[in-house]
């Protein structure tokens, strides 16, 4: 059973169109990572927020974390090829082990 | 490029076999973790070592094992493989006391087949 919900699990889109990936629990988190992975590499850190209802923005992807730290969203804007990839959810519970509880995985494909 | 190396970079076994798997952490990382990564599913945490001991582990059996070094590098070892060890393993190096809260940087994987 995963701590950590994402959807959806595949998304099929066509250039310039926006999305929204949502990463759900019924956990409390201290803080969520979101990833993105290419295939044969390790996942790589897009973003980390911490605070509830936080916002951030990263050009044309903007994150959100929920106000009771539950749950979190990525929205890209106007996506583009390059936007290609696996986005992965991750949340540490706040132990000291630093253990990341990751989510499946969204696997996003943009067609030119 | 996170500056986390992992090797090799594929590997074939056969069922029962053992598996050393190595990874070499950022310079002054004194915490690392190791993931498991099935096909179509998300990392899960196997341990974590902090200056060379074990700092917790998640729901993994003991034949995986680990080992850290002075010198930033870890070992994954795996005995008795199993088909469902087939995966992408991944490392991941933090800095800090306890690599609460601390940015892991993850390495590129090493993928596992066990036949």
């Amino acid at each position: 059973t995963q701590l950590l919900e994402q959807s959806p699990q595949f998304l099929s889109i066509q250039e310039g169109e926006n999305l929204t990936v949502y990463c759900n629990s019924s956990s409390v988190f201290s803080s969520l990572q979101w990833y993105r992975q290419e295939p044969g590499e390790g996942p790589v850190l897009l973003v980390t927020v911490v605070t509830g209802g936080e916002v951030k923005k990263l050009k044309r992807l903007t994150f959100q974390f929920g106000d009771a730290r539950k749950d979190s969203s990525l929205h890209i804007t106007a996506a583009q090829p390059g936007d290609t990839g696996l986005y992965l959810c991750a949340g540490d519970r706040g132990s000291t082990l630093g253990r990341l509880y990751f989510g499946r995985g969204t696997q996003l494909t943009v067609w030119p | 490029e996170t500056g986390v190396t992992q090797s090799p970079t594929h590997l074939i076994k056969t069922r029962g076999q053992q598996v050393t798997l190595r990874c070499s952490s950022q310079s002054g990382h004194n915490t690392v973790s190791w993931y498991q990564q099935a096909l179509g599913q998300g990392p899960q945490f196997i341990f974590q070592y902090y200056r060379e001991e074990e700092n917790g582990r998640g729901n993994f059996p003991p034949r995986f094992s680990g080992l850290q070094f002075p010198n930033y590098s870890s070992e994954l070892n795996v005995n008795a493989l199993e088909l469902d060890d087939s995966a992408l393993y991944l490392c991941a190096s933090s800095q800090g006391t306890s690599g609460r809260t601390d940015t892991q940087y993850f390495g590129p994987g090493t993928r596992l087949t066990v036949l």
